[in-house]
């Protein structure tokens, strides 16, 4: 019963670099949502996307910051030159896409930028 | 847009007893669904029990069961026969009654079961 994986689950980046998060959806669900958790808050929508599409990007920064969710392949997060204010969790939810799907989440991704 | 507010930071509850965890949201959405997810220390998000805004009957899983007051926008999670392994961060979010809508969280409250 393969849930969402997310890899790697912790990162460590300096400042300036780029950091990759990857994100599998449970099986047989195309709809993927990223979310971030600073410390001490709760979780805060930043993109939703399908295969091949991005449907909603509302809570992403609008600079170095990118996801994608290939044809083939998990779906990628991306964050370009990152600051120290970027380390965060990082979590992956997939849901079938009907109204009212649940969303079920994956373990997240802790990055830490030095 | 939306907004859900968890007004205790933090709540203690012994073993065996009660626990309510209160929960506020703010709409215009006539309908929506209402989810209450736990957070452990290994930090996975875990799904307790969620709620269709369009059901009067207050949904139940075990030892977990919500009252939801659609007028008063409240939807309050109750946990009975409280476990060590209860003791977790938890969030309350929204989600508009649409296909493939986002999420909207909480700040949670962070919840020790006492032995």
């Amino acid at each position: 019963n393969a849930g969402v994986m997310q890899n790697p689950r912790h990162l460590v980046r300096r400042r300036g670099q780029e950091a990759r998060l990857r994100c599998s959806p449970m099986k047989g669900h195309s709809h993927v949502y990223w979310y971030r958790q600073l410390p001490e808050e709760g979780l805060k929508f930043m993109v939703y996307l399908q295969k091949e599409n991005i449907i909603d990007e509302s809570g992403m920064p609008k600079e170095r910051f990118s996801a994608e969710f290939p044809k083939e392949g998990p779906s990628i997060l991306r964050i370009q030159q990152v600051v120290r204010g970027d380390s965060a969790a990082y979590f992956c939810a997939s849901s079938l896409g009907l109204a009212g799907s649940t969303q079920y989440f994956g373990p997240g991704t802790r990055l830490t930028v030095l | 847009a939306q907004t859900v507010t968890q007004s205790q930071p933090e709540m203690s509850v012994q073993e065996a007893e009660t626990v309510t965890l209160s929960c506020t949201y703010d709409t215009s959405e006539n309908n929506y669904y209402l989810f209450w997810y736990k957070q452990p220390p290994s930090r996975q998000m875990i799904l307790v029990i969620r709620q269709e805004a369009y059901k009067q009957q207050n949904a139940t899983e075990n030892r977990f069961s919500v009252n939801f007051q659609k007028a008063a926008k409240s939807f309050s999670l109750k946990i009975s026969d409280s476990q060590l392994g209860d003791t977790a961060m938890y969030f309350c979010a929204f989600m508009k009654n649409n296909a493939g809508n986002m999420l909207t969280f909480g700040g949670g409250t962070r919840l020790m079961v006492k032995p």
